[in-house]
């Protein structure tokens, strides 16, 4: 089975400075894909980013970038530049990539807020 | 396009009372997913559909929990005599095969006096 630990419960940035939300996993699979999602308070779980476990290269959108060490099973979330609107709960999942089931599993989450 | 969507926003029931949950998954998604949300577990996986094939159900945590898709399409949660531990945030989510992102609907609040 699959674990995701966030051990950041919550966290507070100011505006315009970078923050970084950390994430490790445990898996023995070797395919596998990573997310994180932001949760505002509007409920809605909006994908931030993905990466493919395969790919070496971190993935990057806009103002957030992943530091994805495979063999650490580290995947950290970078903000920069953060904006009010980051303000959000921030969940890392994992999904295998083969089988019959892609179900998610998250982590339990950071609270993110972002001070004016 | 339109999103996933569910239904009700909100549901405030009383205790052993059934109460039905809705999912419209985005127009010609295959894969639908039904995850809870609680204060006490986190996000939990509960029920997963793919196509025609028999969902999984692995995640369902008592027989009082069932879910059905009808035309591969809309899914009902169906709790049967809720207790309290019941009140959780429902997420639904769907994708178009099931190598793709989910994406996720607003979520039911469902409070359980």
């Amino acid at each position: 089975a699959q674990t995701v630990t966030q051990s950041q419960p919550e966290m507070s940035v100011q505006e315009a400075e970078t923050v970084t939300l950390s994430c490790t996993y445990d898996t023995s699979e070797n395919n596998y894909y990573l997310f994180w999602y932001k949760q505002p308070p509007s409920r809605q779980m909006i994908l931030v980013i993905r990466q493919e476990a395969y790919k070496q290269q971190n993935a990057t959108e806009n103002r957030f970038s992943v530091n994805f060490q495979k063999a650490a099973k580290s995947f950290s979330l970078k903000i920069s530049d953060s904006q009010l609107g980051d303000t959000a709960m921030y969940f890392c999942a994992f999904r295998r990539g083969g089988g019959s089931n892609y179900k998610l599993t998250f982590g339990k989450g950071t609270l993110l807020t972002v001070n004016p | 396009g339109a999103g996933v969507s569910q239904s009700p926003s909100n549901k405030v029931t009383e205790k052993g009372k059934d109460v039905e949950l809705r999912c419209d998954p985005i127009s010609g998604h295959t894969a639908l997913y039904w995850y809870r949300q609680s204060l006490g577990q986190g996000l939990e996986f509960l029920i997963y559909f793919q196509g025609n094939s028999a969902p999984d159900k692995s995640g369902l945590p008592s027989d009082r929990f069932s879910a059905e898709r009808t035309g591969g399409s809309v899914s009902t949660l169906t709790i049967q005599r809720t207790q309290q531990e019941d009140s959780a945030v429902y997420l639904c989510a769907s994708t178009p095969s099931v190598q793709e992102t989910q994406y996720f609907g607003p979520g039911t609040r469902l409070l359980v006096l």
